[in-house]
């Protein structure tokens, strides 16, 4: 099983839809989670971090589950600039040499 | 780019050949990190340094090897390039929690 898995994508949604972007993790001693955003021929750049209680950037909602070992991110009314490769990020036993990068799940918003 | 610059952005080498890519930042943080990423197989870590001086393996560091003389500079070396090392390879910091990354460098091993 492979550490870190997403969905595989690539959703293709027309805008103003919801989309929901599932991640699970298999290492229970993963301390830090994170959703990173990747534009085509680009560089990841961290788009929010995912706390047990839930956060909340505008029209992004992140969720955590640690009993399952699952992340999740939500993009209400989505727009055509969300278009893009997401990356589930996950830190094991807190140590800033083991980060682990999920292989990402494309979105294309459509007009 | 958040201070983390590449060089050089593209590169062809011929099987066998050698190079350097440089990895500079001016954010004077303590950890830095090397990255390749292939179609599939997602970001995978080649080495990292938690600072001046120090150097570890990721993930992949077969191939490679990388120095950190300075702190804002991390370089990653290939003494001899194999066509599997075609790759497009990022730099990356961390403040805390939060990565850093450089434009990445495309590289082609014929």
């Amino acid at each position: 099983r492979k550490e870190v898995e997403q969905d595989p994508g690539p959703f293709n949604v027309p805008e103003g839809a919801t989309v929901a972007f599932n991640c699970t993790y298999s290492n229970s001693a993963s301390q830090s989670f994170f959703w990173y955003r990747q534009d085509c021929r680009k560089e990841p750049k961290l788009l929010m971090s995912v706390y047990s209680s839930g956060n909340e950037d505008g029209r992004f909602t992140a969720q955590l589950n640690r009993a399952s070992q699952y992340i999740s991110l939500l993009i209400r009314d989505s727009k055509l600039s969300d278009s893009a490769t997401y990356l589930c990020v996950v830190i094991v036993g807190g140590s800033q040499g083991n980060l682990i990068f999920g292989k990402g799940t494309k979105l294309s918003v459509k007009p | 780019n958040a201070g983390v610059t590449q060089t050089p952005k593209f590169r062809v080498l011929k099987t066998g050949q050698s190079m350097t890519l440089l990895c500079a930042q001016d954010m004077n943080h303590e950890y830095m990190y090397w990255y390749r990423q292939d179609p599939g197989m997602g970001l995978r870590l080649i080495h990292y340094s938690v600072g001046e001086g120090t150097t570890a393996k990721g993930e992949v560091p077969d191939g490679y090897n990388v120095s950190r003389l300075k702190k804002q500079n991390f370089l990653l070396g290939l003494e001899s390039a194999a066509p599997s090392q075609t790759s497009v390879y990022f730099c990356a910091i961390s403040d805390a929690n939060t990565q850093y990354f450089g434009p990445g460098t495309r590289l082609t091993v014929l």
